[in-house]
């Protein structure tokens, strides 16, 4: 399977407890998105890496969140300090070519399924 | 900034029927826009996608979207719908040049009645 792939699937975990999630993305793939989707909405942009240098962060980001792609392959996704707030899925989705070329295609992993109880 | 609205919530269709999902955009100029699929527990996958040229977008599974810039719509067709077809749909507006970010609306959730 050449797709991109994200670990865990799923995660439950209490408040306050730190969680981390990967995401590998297709392997000639260079920049790298990370989406966060609650329930009965659409996917909201978190952040934006190319190669390994985190280029975009949303606001929804706050310093809570932290996002590593330290050899530019896969990243991680960090929440500390959990709150039932974050509980929904997270995205991930990779996509070639270079900022500036637009005319490329996101292409979506399986996603992590949060629960914070 | 960018936004996409997607007004219908839920639309039940009876298998065999026609299917047209709404999509509406803000946008300042000639958009990049997307239809995916999301199957419940999934991710997103590619249905079909508009850049530029013809204004009719052909798609995976038989779909069809048509961009329509002066009602800044981009609505999402299937002449006739399987019951497979049942899942979430999301249209979504890229940015042109710079990181390409997506933002997606709220999405359509399609129950196919038998």
């Amino acid at each position: 399977d050449t797709g991109v792939s994200q670990d865990p699937r799923h995660k439950i975990t209490k408040r306050g407890q730190n969680v981390t999630f990967r995401c590998d993305p297709i392997s000639e793939h260079n920049r790298l998105y990370w989406y966060r989707q609650t329930l009965g909405q659409g996917p909201e942009f978190l952040t934006y890496f190319q190669n390994e240098a985190q280029l975009e962060k949303s606001r929804l980001l706050s310093d809570r969140f932290s996002a590593e792609r330290p050899k530019g392959s896969f990243s991680t996704l960090e929440i500390q300090r959990t709150e039932q707030g974050d509980s929904a899925m997270y995205l991930c989705a990779s996509m070639g070519g270079t900022s500036g070329n637009s005319q490329e295609t996101q292409y979506f992993g399986p996603g992590t399924r949060l629960l914070v109880l | 900034a960018q936004s996409v609205t997607q007004p219908d919530i839920h639309i039940t269709v009876s298998e065999g029927a026609s299917l047209e999902l709404r999509c509406n955009y803000s946008y300042g100029a000639t958009p990049y826009l997307f239809w995916y699929v999301q199957s419940p527990g999934q991710g997103l996958q590619l249905l079909l996608k508009y850049f530029s040229g013809d204004t009719l977008v052909q798609g995976i599974k038989g779909f069809e979207a048509e961009f329509k810039r002066s009602q800044s719509s981009f609505n999402l067709r299937k002449p006739s719908v399987h019951w497979s077809d049942a899942a979430e749909y999301f249209c979504a507006v890229g940015s042109v040049g710079g990181y390409s970010t997506l933002t997606f609306g709220k999405g359509t959730m399609l129950l196919v009645s038998p």
